[in-house]
């Protein structure tokens, strides 16, 4: 099985800070990864998918970048809505699904 | 519009079966991926189980052999047979669909499932 390592496991950042979110993948994925976005007792929110693509709807304060192992997602500018628990996705087999163990954003 | 609707959880004993439910409106499960996703209390993301439109299935090493996926055409819903529970297979069940050429675009609420004596 692919293994997803991803860091921090905890942010502390203020509104209109600038962040980002590692994601390593124990062999490489190409392009096949996904990042997701979830509030305390809600279900998880697609943001981005195939390392790059901006899932519709979402703000264009998120972006992501990589490819092969390595994978990043970036919040350009914070808001209060975004403090929530990141966590990346690789889809290289949809047999075999793998998440990262997550990065949760907290207000400094 | 598309919605995923789970039902089924509760409280059982280990050793016990259950199975979970989730009614798909705004789309025809048969044509995508659909899968589950359980996520233990207070840790991170599990994915479960995945049923292909052609109908193959696939699961995690931890289910193998208890779980079972299925899909109900005419119901339009996606199924989960839980067999030989554990303590460790307590966690919130979503389902969610895979879009093509992305991932999980759409997840149901979620359904606790307690294994607890």
């Amino acid at each position: 099985d692919i293994q997803m390592t991803q860091s921090p496991s905890t942010l502390s950042a203020s509104v209109g800070d600038r962040v980002t979110i590692t994601c390593r993948a124990s062999q490489s994925i190409s392009s096949w990864l996904a990042w997701y976005q979830q509030k305390p007792g809600k279900a998880p929110k697609l943001l981005i998918y195939k390392a790059s693509s901006l899932e519709s709807g979402v703000p264009s304060r998120f972006s992501g970048s990589g490819s092969g192992t390595e994978f990043t997602l970036t919040i350009s500018s914070l808001q209060p809505d975004d403090f929530a628990t990141y966590y990346c996705q690789q889809y290289n087999s949809f047999s075999s699904i793998t998440f990262g163990r997550g990065t949760r954003l907290e207000i400094k | 519009e598309v919605q995923l609707v789970e039902t089924g959880g509760g409280l059982i004993q280990p050793g016990g079966s259950l199975r979970l439910s989730c009614a798909a409106s705004g789309f025809t499960v048969s044509s995508y991926y659909m899968n589950w996703v359980r996520q233990a209390p207070g840790k991170g993301l599990e994915w479960v189980s995945v049923i292909y439109s052609g109908g193959s299935t696939y699961y995690a090493d931890s289910v193998e052999g208890r779980f079972t996926i299925s899909r109900d055409n005419s119901k339009n819903t996606l199924y989960l047979q839980m067999n030989s529970l554990r303590a460790e297979d307590t966690a919130v069940y979503y389902c969610a669909r895979t879009r093509p050429g992305s991932s999980f675009d759409y997840w149901g609420q979620g359904t606790l499932v307690t294994v607890s004596s």
